[in-house]
């Protein structure tokens, strides 16, 4: 079964800092990939994705991700945080393959909660 | 346009009732997901719905979960003789171009 690893269960920056958030899956073929953020009190959105092309993918709100294939990795960055950046982040991955054994649906990490203090 | 929405927000249930989830995901989406979030699990697929019918069941965690989903629109979740560990929030999402939009959520706590 496809699982999703996200190192950093909680992270704390100040404004401005650059944010780099690890995300690294353990299926070898080929996938989707999906970063959510929840905001306080919010249901989850989408931040951004990859299906295929540009490794280097770039969401809302200045947020970016590369997808790098040897190393089974999805990571997101942002150049300089503020405080509304505050928020629980998820990593997702969907087997392209679908069809069955919970490969239909998403597999998440369990999330880092970004705190950025002001 | 109108984003998934779920009903309802909140439930508090007594431990062995049963419970009904709704979901109505957004007009032309097709495909429908159910999740669970939870604290010790975090987020977990229940079952998936491609129109009306569910290829794909096996993240229902006991036979106590059932779902439905009806003219390829509104979908429910029914959790019957409900236990504490059911105690979660309960997700739906459904999908454009392979792209899952989740609604609010029902966050259900079992006494």
């Amino acid at each position: 079964a496809q699982s999703v690893s996200q190192h950093n269960h909680h992270v704390i920056l100040s404004e401005a800092a650059s944010l780099e958030l690890g995300c690294n899956y353990s299926y070898g073929g080929t996938v989707n990939l999906f970063w959510y953020v929840q905001y306080p009190g919010q249901h989850l959105q989408l931040l951004l994705k990859y299906f295929s092309g540009d490794p280097l993918v770039k969401g809302i709100k200045g947020f970016e991700a590369e997808f790098i294939k040897s190393k089974f990795s999805f990571n997101l960055r942002k150049p300089s945080v503020q405080w509304s950046d505050t928020a629980e982040y998820f990593c997702a991955v969907k087997d392209r393959r679908g069809s069955g054994g919970g490969a239909d649906g998403l597999t998440f990490g369990k999330g880092t909660h970004l705190i950025i203090q002001p | 346009g109108a984003g998934v929405s779920q009903s309802p927000s909140n439930k508090v249930t007594e431990k062995g009732k049963d419970v009904e989830l709704r979901c109505d995901p957004i007009s032309g989406h097709t495909a429908l997901y159910w999740y669970r979030q939870s604290l010790g699990q975090g987020l977990e697929f229940l079952i998936y719905f491609q129109g009306n019918s569910a290829p794909d069941k096996s993240g229902l965690p006991s036979d106590r979960f059932s779902a439905e989903r009806t003219g390829g629109s509104v979908s429910t979740l029914t959790i019957q003789r409900t236990q504490q560990e059911d105690s979660a929030v309960y997700l739906c999402a459904s999908s454009f171009q392979e792209t899952q939009y989740f609604g609010p959520g029902t966050r259900l706590l079992v006494l």
